[in-house]
């Protein structure tokens, strides 16, 4: 079975400061990982997948397989960052395939 | 333009009565998705469909059912609703490919029975 776990509801950072947002997962095989973003009165949204090794919006998430751990960075936190974060994983075979499980989410709250 | 279309945004409906959401994407796209997510809660997949006349159970059991006749359309019926089945409904799809394809979501129905 595949499991997402956040373990912070909640975050709040002040604008300019790093921001770490923790992910963590439970699957056997290989997975695919992302990060999802929900902004306020928006809907759910990409914001990276972990295959591409892409920056979005300052953001990065390295997939670390020894901690089981993708977690979401961004060197200085603007308030536009305030959102719903999801990360999620997608199994690469048999009953997994193509079905994305999704953590808990973590509200991150950027202040002036 | 091609979007992902989910209506209605918002149903409040009696317990016992039929309802069925609707979900349209004019993507081309293969896969489709329900979730179901509860205020502050994690997502959960109910049901899925690769293709036409396709149709899976998802990891939460749920009372409700789907239908793939056409590959636009993936609606979401519930025979009775009760106040259990309060929560937002979330509809998706991706291309046909693998797992690192990502999904895009629909707006969403947030149901309330009473």
């Amino acid at each position: 079975a595949q499991r997402v776990t956040q373990p912070e509801k909640l975050l709040s950072v002040f604008k300019g400061a790093p921001v770490e947002l923790k992910c963590n997962y439970s699957y056997s095989g290989s997975p695919e990982l992302f990060w999802y973003v929900q902004y306020s009165r928006q809907r759910l949204q990409l914001l990276l997948r972990h295959i591409s090794r892409e920056s979005i919006k300052g953001f990065t998430a390295d997939l670390n397989k020894g901690e089981t751990s993708f977690h979401l960075k961004k060197p200085f936190a603007q308030e536009e960052d305030s959102a719903m974060y999801y990360c999620a994983l997608s199994g690469a075979g048999g009953t997994s395939y193509g079905k994305l499980t999704f953590g808990q989410g973590t509200i991150l709250t950027v202040h002036p | 333009e091609a979007d992902i279309y989910q209506t209605p945004r918002y149903l409040v409906i009696g317990t016992g009565k039929k309802i069925t959401l609707e979900c349209s994407q004019t993507m081309g796209h293969d896969k489709m998705y329900w979730y179901q997510q509860d205020p502050g809660m994690e997502l959960h997949l109910i049901h899925y469909s690769y293709g036409v006349n396709s149709t899976e159970k998802g990891d939460l059991s749920s009372e409700s059912t789907v239908s793939r006749i056409r590959t636009e359309h993936f609606p979401l019926t519930l025979e009775s609703a009760r106040p259990s089945h309060t929560s937002q409904y979330l509809c998706a799809s991706s291309p046909k490919g693998g797992a690192r394809e990502k999904l895009f979501f629909g707006s969403g129905t947030q149901l309330s029975v009473l």
